[in-house]
């Protein structure tokens, strides 16, 4: 059974530079959260997709997006990258009846410079 | 608003002895509580839960009792190993906003 699974592992960009990420969730869950880990923090809460829409955002600014396939795969985009937003970026997936109880994904490291 | 507190780490232990890492939380309503733990270069992995006051989860020796009237959630374990070096996160979540609150985690070194 696979589980969480994120991609790439990492990843350097530019300010003002946009990027992508990718998670594909445990097989048998509908329900992707996406969370942002600073150096020595715990993971902030970004966003939550189901039914390819948008059902919960945290205090991100617009910059932040995302997406949901059919597959119930997702992606993370962010825009004009800043410095701050270097961070471990982590993928949890869930199924909508017990959304709280998320399995996460290795995270992709991303560093702006 | 919805917040969680962990003991400040790191926290230094040596093999066999005891471990009890602090975790209070505060929240609307009745949440669900959770103990992560992260190994260096790795993601979350849930280490235990509980769903509903007094309710203890265990899971590989590591336990914590979900305490309404303290609001608090202590991990527990009776014996580190060398092994159990990580950090660790508590965190509560709602079925309702389907979003998990972390503390800021605890590390833990234990030495041989």
């Amino acid at each position: 059974d696979a589980g969480v699974t994120q991609s790439p592992t990492h990843l350097i960009k530019t300010r003002g530079q946009q990027v992508t990420l990718r998670c594909s969730p445990k097989s048998g869950h509908d329900t992707v959260s996406w969370y942002q880990q600073a150096l020595g923090q715990g993971p902030q809460f970004i966003f939550q997709y189901y039914e390819e829409e948008e059902r919960q955002r945290g205090n991100f600014p617009d910059r932040f997006s995302g997406h949901q396939f059919p597959n119930y795969s997702s992606e993370l985009n962010v825009n004009a990258l800043l410095l701050g937003d270097s961070a471990l970026y982590l993928c949890a997936s869930s199924s909508q009846g017990s959304s709280y109880e998320q399995y996460f994904g290795p995270g992709t490291r991303l560093t702006v410079t | 608003g919805n917040s969680v507190t962990q003991m400040e780490g790191p926290v230094t232990l040596s093999e066999e002895a005891f471990l009890t890492i602090n975790c209070t939380y505060t929240a609307t309503g009745y949440p669900s509580l959770f103990w992560y733990v992260q190994y260096p270069g790795e993601g979350l992995q849930l280490l235990l839960k509980a769903t509903k006051a007094d309710d203890k989860g265990s899971n590989k020796g590591f336990e914590a009792t979900y305490r309404k009237e303290t609001t608090s959630f202590h991990l527990e374990k009776g014996s580190v190993q060398v092994s159990d070096s990580a950090v660790y996160f508590c965190a509560h979540g709602s079925s309702n906003t389907g979003k998990l609150i972390f503390g800021q985690g605890t590390t833990l070194q234990v030495k041989p």
